[in-house]
């Protein structure tokens, strides 16, 4: 059965640091990894995917994230925080063959980003 | 564009009452799905829907129904309010198998039962 984890329920950063978010994921065959964001009383946005293709996934407002297989991680991060960037953030796996609604997702972490 | 469109925004039922969450998408997606959301517990799967006349039970089925009657919409009944029933309900479509495509997602209905 799949799973993700997602470590830290919270994240503070200052304005202008690195933000790096966590995400570890279980599958037993090949996933492809989602990072979502929803802001406050709206629903999720897609950030970025990955698909197989490169293990360093770029996506919307200046974020990325690299799939590392060995670690069975998918962590998003990016290099100087904005204030626009405060909302929660949500890894997701799924993976060919799986049931059709098998998107599993994480419970979450939300950032904080301080002026 | 609209993408999908949920409504109400917000709900408040008593127990037992019945409602229909309605679920609305104009991006001829074929697939479609109800999450309940509740804190620190991310987003479980109620039902989905992989084309019209099709729907099939995720996670969390118990207390709800769903039917698909055209490509478009997907409401999400609730027969008897249970308190257990508060939460934020998202609706989402894509428009392949889902397996490598982003789900688009309404921006909730967010419903408390008392």
């Amino acid at each position: 059965a799949q799973s993700v984890t997602q470590l830290g329920s919270h994240v503070s950063v200052s304005e202008g640091a690195l933000v790096l978010l966590r995400c570890n994921y279980s599958s037993s065959v090949p996933p492809y990894l989602f990072w979502y964001v929803q802001y406050p009383n709206q629903g999720l946005q897609l950030l970025l995917k990955y698909t197989s293709a490169a293990t360093l996934v770029k996506g919307i407002n200046g974020f990325e994230a690299e799939f590392k297989k060995s670690e069975t991680s998918f962590h998003l991060s990016k290099p100087s925080a904005h204030m626009s960037d405060a909302a929660e953030y949500f890894c997701a796996v799924s993976h060919y063959g799986g049931s059709q609604g098998n998107l599993i997702f994480g419970k979450g972490t939300k950032l904080s980003v301080k002026p | 564009n609209a993408g999908v469109t949920q409504t109400p925004k917000f709900r408040i039922l008593k127990i037992g009452q019945s409602m229909t969450l309605q679920c609305t998408q104009d991006m001829n997606h074929n697939y479609m799905y109800w999450y309940r959301q509740d804190p620190g517990m991310g987003l479980k799967l109620i039902y989905y829907s992989v084309g019209a006349g099709i729907t099939d039970k995720g996670e969390v089925p118990n207390g709800y129904n769903v039917s698909r009657s055209t490509t478009e919409d997907f409401p999400l009944r609730l027969e008897l309010a249970a308190p257990s029933q508060t939460s934020v309900y998202f609706c989402a479509s894509s428009y392949d198998a889902g397996w490598d495509q982003p789900q688009h997602f309404g921006d909730g209905t967010r419903l408390s039962i008392l």
